[in-house]
């Protein structure tokens, strides 16, 4: 089956520094991949739309220049972090759909915790 | 923008017991997902349904997709303590829309 591999699944860092999340499609191509964002028991907020080769598509509300993301390949998309404040710690997902249509659902990333401190 | 409403938001069963969560969507959808997140864990997709009025079974539990396509349900017959988890239906307004909206998820807990 189709298997996202998400690095690191947890990291803490410094506030003003920058973090950078990869999300890795292994055996499938994914011309388009999701970033989603998730509080503690909350549910999952569409970040962006990352598309292989041409510029991330943001959701209302989300800062592109805060929230960075390179879709270099079909099978990478990265997520930076820019200048990190405690308000950004929270959960990421990146998620792809296997195929062009949702018959297969979304495979998810195991996600990466962000702690700012 | 476009809403995705989950009840309730959180429910506790015993062993044995039925539960179920019901969706509701401010705009019609083309297709509706229902996904399973453990605590610790990442959502894992369960189904899809696609036509109006669809019912599908797994196992144990069965999804409605309601006639006017803003509605779904999952029903979890006999829940087992393996059946602990946020359970997320997650819609979309075209077939190959790339947008997956998330509803808010309700919560279940399983007491032996």
């Amino acid at each position: 089956g189709a298997v996202v591999s998400q690095h690191p699944s947890r990291v803490i860092c410094k506030s003003g520094t920058s973090v950078k999340i990869e999300c890795r499609s292994l055996d499938f191509q994914a011309t388009t991949m999701f970033w989603y964002r998730q509080f503690p028991k909350q549910s999952l907020m569409l970040m962006a739309t990352s598309n292989e080769g041409s510029k991330a598509t943001y959701e209302q509300g989300v800062e592109k220049d805060k929230f960075l993301i390179n879709h270099a390949s079909l099978t990478l998309s990265t997520l930076t972090v820019t200048s990190a404040h405690p308000e950004d710690s929270s959960f990421y997902i990146c998620s792809a759909r296997l195929g062009d249509d949702n018959y297969y659902g979304y495979t998810f990333g195991s996600g990466t915790r962000l702690t700012v401190v | 923008g476009q809403q995705v409403m989950q009840i309730p938001q959180y429910q506790h069963v015993q062993e044995g017991e039925d539960f179920t969560t019901y969706c509701n969507s401010s705009t019609t959808l083309s297709n509706i997902q229902w996904y399973k997140q453990r605590p610790g864990g990442h959502p894992v997709f369960l189904i899809q349904l696609v036509k109006s009025g669809e019912v599908k079974k797994q196992k144990r539990l069965t999804f409605q997709f309601g006639e006017a396509k803003k509605n779904s349900s999952l029903h979890i017959t006999a829940t087992q303590t393996t059946d602990v988890g946020t359970y997320f239906c997650a819609g979309a307004r075209s077939y190959n829309t790339d947008k997956l909206i998330f509803g808010t998820g309700t919560r279940l807990q399983v007491f032996p």
